[in-house]
């Protein structure tokens, strides 16, 4: 798996649309973005993926930059119970059963500030 | 809820002991994995397996081992325990080996 980088944490404040960087430049061409975040020693949560185009669903959007070495997750109006440890991983994704090791980081944590 | 269950929810034992953590998937997921965080740690993958086989290992100690039954239940053993084994331990499943995880409530194990 590609390595990762994010910023070891960021503040939002409450409402206002949370912007989590992350940076993948060793990315391969069949590796998606995956996103988790882990709110206070629960089990990680599965947020959103994606390869090369934008995605949303309910809970962000993902925005890959167009040569894939980069991603913003975006949470667009920030709750207090947002704040959490948001995990940026690239993986191979596909139902296949191969070998998959998964790394999952240090992650950004967001603190959303009332 | 995540369809993933894990239990106990949390173990106290000593030094030396052995235990045993178990883990049921979601109902139609054949991969199984397991990750260790100790405190202020971020998750350590330990080991995956599909379907009943070893697919990945990642920083699993030698005194640990796993396996995946028929029912693909999965169990995490941990022998000659030291303090430093202390630590959340999380189960995840996917539907395949590559595909998004969704992970259990954990087990704290705590060892004195």
């Amino acid at each position: 798996d590609a390595k990762t980088t994010q910023p070891p944490s960021m503040d939002c404040a409450e409402g206002r649309a949370a912007n989590l960087p992350c940076n993948h430049s060793t990315i391969s061409g069949n590796e998606y973005v995956y996103w988790y975040r882990q709110i206070h020693s629960q089990g990680p949560q599965y947020i959103i993926h994606g390869l090369k185009n934008n995605e949303t669903n309910e809970m962000a959007s993902l925005i890959i930059t167009e040569d894939r070495k980069s991603s913003t997750l975006i949470l667009p109006h920030a709750t207090l119970r947002d704040t959490a440890v948001y995990y940026c991983i690239v993986r191979v994704a596909d139902k296949g059963s191969g070998y998959q090791k998964v790394t999952f980081g240090t992650g950004t944590k967001l603190q959303v500030i009332p | 809820d995540s369809g993933v269950t894990q239990t106990p929810k949390h173990l106290i034992t000593a030094t030396g002991q052995r235990v045993t953590l178990r883990c049921s998937p979601r109902s139609g997921d054949l991969s199984v994995y397991w990750y260790q965080q100790s405190l202020d740690q971020g998750l350590q993958f330990l080991i995956q397996y599909y379907n009943g086989e070893e697919r990945a290992k990642g920083n699993i100690l030698e005194r640990f081992s796993a396996q995946q039954f028929p029912d693909l239940h999965s169990e995490l053993n941990l022998s000659s325990l030291e303090l430093g084994d202390s630590a959340l331990y999380f189960c995840a499943s996917s539907v395949g080996s590559r595909n998004e995880q969704f992970f259990g409530p954990g087990t704290r194990l705590t060892v004195l």
